[in-house]
């Protein structure tokens, strides 16, 4: 079946600009998670989302990120006022739910984000 | 908040050499650790995982191994081949906070023909 798939693949923007990155999930699959990848580094937690349960907020770097789902289908990440340091790779993914045994997490390819 | 440190951060073996990844976390009560294998351009890939109820785990040519006292984890790769070659993460988190994962940050793994 289909993976996670992420749009766009790239994106350049301006300082200052809003974006948007979209994530589709695995179909069925109850928890979605964001990630930052800056270049050369490890994955940074943004948000995820169970089910209907409140979102975990908690990696969010500032109150520029927000983050949607909605039910348990497609999410979007919008950063506004992009500033050149939001110039990473963003990673979407999805898993059957968060019980052991079902938390395999699987990654979308990423949208790659350029801040000029 | 958990701490994940993993070294080295490059490796470079020749073909059909092990290679040993290893991470260390600072949260006692982590019980889950995934590692991912991430190929130029690409998501990561879960390769294999291991819960604190558990020493060793192994699929075929990989392994990993937990020392929950010492708070370290390590993965192993025997008979190394080309196309092993990435860049690994490991990984920990809660049950009671499954969804929020901590990433080390990352090893890229090179081996040799």
């Amino acid at each position: 079946g289909a993976g996670v798939s992420q749009s766009p693949s790239n994106k350049v923007t301006e300082k200052g600009k809003d974006v948007e990155l979209r994530c589709d999930p695995i179909s069925g699959h109850t928890a979605l998670y964001w990630y930052r990848q800056r270049l050369g580094q490890g994955l940074e937690f943004l948000i995820y989302f169970q089910g209907n349960s409140a979102p975990d907020k908690s990696g969010l770097p500032s109150d520029r990120f927000s983050a949607e789902r909605t039910g348990e289908s497609v999410s979007t990440l919008t950063i506004q006022r992009t500033q050149q340091e939001d110039s990473a790779v963003y990673l979407c993914a999805s898993s059957l739910s968060l019980a052991p045994g079902q938390e395999t997490q699987y990654f979308g390819p990423g949208t790659r984000l350029l801040v000029l | 908040g958990e701490n994940v440190e993993q070294h080295p951060s490059t490796l470079s073996v020749q073909e059909g050499d092990s290679a040993v990844i290893k991470c260390t976390y600072s949260d006692s009560a982590s019980n889950y650790f995934p590692w991912y294998k991430q190929e130029l351009g690409k998501g990561p890939q879960l390769i294999i995982d291991i819960r604190s109820n558990v020493g060793e785990k192994k699929d075929q040519r990989i392994a990993v191994t937990l020392n929950k006292t010492a708070k370290h984890f390590s993965l192993h790769i025997t008979e190394t081949q080309p196309e092993d070659s990435a860049v690994y993460f490991c990984a920990a988190s809660i049950a009671t906070n499954a969804g929020k994962s901590t990433f080390g940050d990352g090893t890229t793994l090179t081996v040799k023909p």
